[in-house]
């Protein structure tokens, strides 16, 4: 099947420790996306990636990290210096006419 | 900045028409998603217009207007499980390809 998978599901992080979510999509899919959600609230760009090797900042990159070594895979690393990460995390992936997102993760700080 | 705006609410019947409207800056615009999501769910694709007009898929037809910055999001014969959040997204050139969220608007369909 196609599509974006995102793990796992959920992640505790205790504090002052980094974690690691991730993205993988088979769509053939050129960008792909970050993006934090808080509840009741819209989505918020952190990182995205056009190409391979490439990335930009989007508007809540502070306390984030992201790689994208592969096309199929854009890992977030939430790093101690996101002083609030609690929020529903998604990925996304897109072409020239679609953006489709994976199933999300929540991070949960102990 | 690229603002995205839309209502923050809104209550329709049943089996009614509901129009849920959003405006955007233009500068740099390329085209503009419509999503749906249900409670602790993630987006799900409704839409993507990039040339002015309706476009129809459906019960859901989706609007826009390049040169007003404006777009809606049509649902006609609502059903309970429409209950959801509508999120406007504009994708920009600028800055990269990028898609820009507005808040979402919670719709509830009353009986």
């Amino acid at each position: 099947d196609g599509g974006i998978t995102q793990s796992p599901k959920y992640l505790f992080r205790k504090e002052g420790q980094n974690v690691t979510l991730s993205c993988e999509q088979n769509l053939n899919h050129d960008a792909m996306y970050w993006y934090r959600q808080d509840p009741g609230q819209g989505l918020r760009l952190i990182y995205y990636s056009q190409i391979v090797n490439d990335f930009q900042k989007g508007d809540i990159a502070e306390g984030y990290s992201v790689s994208r070594e592969k096309k199929e895979s854009f890992p977030l690393t939430v790093t101690s210096a996101q002083k609030n990460p609690t929020a529903f995390y998604l990925c996304a992936s897109s072409n020239q006419e679609t953006q489709y997102f994976g199933p999300g993760t929540r991070l949960l700080v102990l | 900045g690229q603002n995205i705006d839309q209502p923050t609410e809104m209550t329709a019947t049943e089996g009614a028409i509901v129009q849920i409207n959003c405006t955007y800056q233009t500068s740099g615009f390329n085209g503009l998603f419509w999503y749906q999501q249900h409670a602790g769910e993630a987006p799900t694709f409704l839409s993507y217009n990039v040339l002015d007009g309706l476009e129809e898929k459906g019960r859901f037809s989706s609007f826009l207007s390049r040169s007003k910055g404006y777009s809606y999001l049509l649902l006609k014969e609502l059903q309970m499980k429409d209950s959801a959040s509508y999120l406007c997204a504009a994708h920009f050139l600028t800055g990269g390809f990028k898609t820009i969220f507005g808040a979402g608007t919670r719709l509830f369909v009353k009986a």
